[in-house]
Formats: structure tokens, sequence, C-alpha cells
């Protein structure tokens, strides 16, 4: 039961125009969701994260919007950059196990020239 | 220190060799995590510690044994391993495993093989 998904495996975008990636939820008892961004071979790097009390986060080029009665997040970059091309992975946790994060499937951004 | 290292970065096993994984980090935090990842997959949790304690195994098998030895170290001791277990070993940690609203921060990972 894949309970975080993101449903596009891979993107491409031009260099200075948005990427925006998308995830969906089906546990309705998230409440904290994060992005994270990975290179090939290392490890998840935190970028950008949204609680439920909130619609939108904005730090820098990223932005974060959450839409709870759909059950959907998405992240936009704005300018996209070659050097934002990495998987990106959404994932969520809930109050009842703040330990646990789940994790979507993740999506390949390609910024191209 | 914003960082969680991992040693090694990379690692080769016999199916009955027995080895270790090591994570540090100097943030304060009170909470570590072993993950593990597959190509194309995303990251698995395996085992949560929250202030030295084990509060979270998901079911792993008993040839991996966490083990946590003080706040800032996290171990992860492999023992009769199968080939399917070649991954991307992740540890992460956050300021507290008992509150909602708080980051991971992730290893750059071990890289197994198991032979």
């Amino acid at each position: 039961d894949q309970q975080v998904k993101q449903n596009s495996p891979s993107l491409s975008v031009q260099e200075g125009r948005i990427s925006i990636l998308n995830c969906d939820y089906t546990n309705s008892m998230f409440d904290y969701f994060l992005w994270y961004k990975k290179y090939p071979a290392e490890g998840p790097t935190f970028l950008i994260s949204i609680s439920s009390i909130k619609d939108k986060n904005e730090d820098g080029r990223f932005t974060v919007f959450l839409n709870k009665s759909a059950k959907h997040l998405s992240l936009h970059i704005v300018p996209s950059q070659p050097g934002d091309s990495a998987v990106y992975f959404c994932a969520a946790s809930h109050t009842g196990t703040a330990s646990k994060l789940t994790f979507g499937t993740g999506t390949r951004l390609q910024v191209t020239l | 220190d914003t960082e969680v290292t991992q040693t090694p970065k990379h690692l080769v096993m016999g199916m009955t060799n027995k080895k270790s994984l090591k994570c540090e980090q100097h943030m304060g935090h009170r909470a570590m995590y072993w993950y593990k990842q597959k190509a194309k997959k995303p990251p698995e949790l395996m085992f949560v510690y929250s202030y030295e304690k084990l509060s979270i195994n998901e079911s792993v098998p008993s040839r991996f044994s966490p083990e946590c030895p003080n706040s800032s170290l996290l171990n992860l001791h492999l023992h009769a391993l199968q080939p399917e277990d070649s991954a991307l070993y992740l540890c992460a940690s956050t300021s507290r495993a008992d509150r909602s609203y708080n980051e991971q921060f992730f290893g750059p990972g071990t890289r197994l093989t198991v032979l």
C-alpha cells in the first residue's frame, strides 16, 4: 500500500523555466510533509517542509503548496537551474508516529540548457 | 557541525563475513535512524533509536543488528547477509523522535555489496 505517490517518474524542464513536482497521499493522518533532493550515490538532502496548518511555504527558489482536501502537494522551483537536476522525493509523517517518514517513489528532474 | 557522517563509503562482503557500518552526528540530535535504499526505490525505514533506546524495528531480519553506544553514534552490525541485501544504507538523525515537524538529516550512505 503506497501511501505517498509521485506519479511522474521523470520530468524535463528548460533552464530558467518553472519545475513543478507533484505528490499525492492517501493517509489523512499525515500532518507534516517534506521534500528531499537526492544525487546519485549520496544521501537525500532536505529542501523544504510544510505542516498541515499551512497551505504554502517558500524558501528562495523553492515553494511548496499543500492542498489538504485533495491530499496533494507540489514543489515549485523557479527559476530552474542545471544544478537542480536530481531525484526529488516527497515524504510525510504524522504526530502519532513522529519518527517515521513515508517516502514517495521519487521524480527524476532533468534541467536542460 | 550540521553533518551526518557514515563510514565506510563502500563495503563488499561475503555471505559469511561479519562487518559493521558506522554513523556519527554532532548536532545534539537525540533520534537516529537506519534506512535501506535499493536502486530506483525510496528509502525504507529499518530502525529508529530515540534517546539511545531502540524504539522502532520495522521487522528487519536478525542478520542486521543495530547498536547505539551513545547519543552521537549509531552502528549497524551485519552478519550472514544475502546478495539481496546489497543496497545503499542511509543513516539519518533528527532533534527528537517524539515531536512532529522535525526534518531528518541524512548521511551520504554506505554502498553495500554482498557477494
